[in-house]
C-alpha cells in the first residue's frame, strides 16, 4: 500500500533556484529512495538514505531523513531545465517491495 | 549499473486480445522482481512481486488470473494481461532485487499499453 506522500505536488522555479521536496511516511523503514521520472518514461534512481542516517549528498542533491518525525526532505540546488521531472519518495520495509508516495512534479524553466 | 530491460516499449491492442510484457535483468541475478503499475500524473502502485521459481505474490485488489506473472529464471519475469479492456490501459513498470535488503531496485523502461 502506498504510504509516502510528498508535498507540495507541484514545484514551479526559475534555472538556478533551490528545489525542496517534501515526503512524509507512517511506518517503519529500512530505508527512504528519491526517484525520478521523466514523462512517459520508467524511473531512475537518485539516492538512497538508510534509517540510521540523517542526511546523504550526491552532487547537487541533497535529502535529509528525520525519523522521529517520518519524513524526509528532498534538495536540488542550482536547479535547470533538465531538472523537470517527477520526483518520488519510496520507502522499503521488510517486504521488500518499494512503496511510492503521490510525486512531485517539479518544472524548471529557463 | 544493473540494467533491467523491458519489452514492449508501447503496445496497442483490441479489447479481449492478451498482452505479454517481459522483464529481463541484464546483468545480474535477480532474485525478486516487481510489477507496478501507473496511471497518468499518479503514482506507482506495486500489483505484485515474484520470486524466481515461486508463485507471485498478489496485492490485494489485482486480479490474478488477469495479471498472470511468470517468474520462471533469475533473470526475466513477464506480466500477460489475459482479456484486456480499455480500463487495463496503463504504464506498466518492472523492477528488479538481489536480496540485499538495502539495495536499491533498478527499474525497467515501461510499457505504455493501451485497449481500444
Amino acid at each position: 500500500s502506498q504510504q509516502g506522500e510528498e508535498d507540495p505536488q507541484a514545484l514551479s522555479i526559475q534555472e538556478g533556484e533551490n528545489a525542496t521536496m517534501n515526503c512524509s511516511y507512517k511506518t517503519s523503514i529500512n530505508n527512504l529512495q528519491w526517484y525520478r521520472q521523466n514523462s512517459g518514461r520508467g524511473l531512475v534512481h537518485l539516492i538512497l538514505i538508510r534509517s540510521n542516517e540523517r542526511e546523504k549528498h550526491s552532487g547537487r542533491l541533497r535529502v535529509t531523513l528525520d525519523t522521529s518525525k517520518k519524513s524526509s526532505s528532498l534538495l536540488i540546488t542550482a536547479s535547470r531545465a533538465a531538472d523537470t521531472a517527477s520526483y518520488f519518495c519510496a520507502t522499503r520495509m521488510t517486504g521488500y517491495a518499494l512503496n511510492f508516495g503521490k510525486g512531485t512534479s517539479l518544472l524548471v524553466t529557463p | 549499473g544493473a540494467v533491467v530491460s523491458q519489452h514492449p516499449s508501447r503496445v496497442i491492442c483490441k479489447s479481449g486480445t492478451s498482452v505479454k510484457i517481459e522483464c529481463r535483468s541484464l546483468d545480474f541475478q535477480a532474485t525478486t522482481m516487481f510489477w507496478y503499475r501507473q496511471f497518468p500524473k499518479q503514482s506507482l502502485m506495486l500489483m505484485a512481486t515474484s520470486n524466481e521459481g515461486s508463485k507471485a505474490t498478489y496485492e490485494q485488489g489485482v486480479e490474478k488470473d488477469k495479471f498472470l506473472i511468470n517468474h520462471a529464471s533469475l533473470t526475466l519475469s513477464t506480466l500477460t494481461v489475459t482479456s484486456a479492456h480499455p480500463e487495463d490501459s496503463s504504464f506498466y513498470i518492472c523492477s528488479a532485487s538481489t536480496v540485499n535488503l538495502n539495495e536499491k531496485l533498478f527499474f525497467g523502461s515501461g510499457t505504455q499499453l493501451s485497449v481500444l
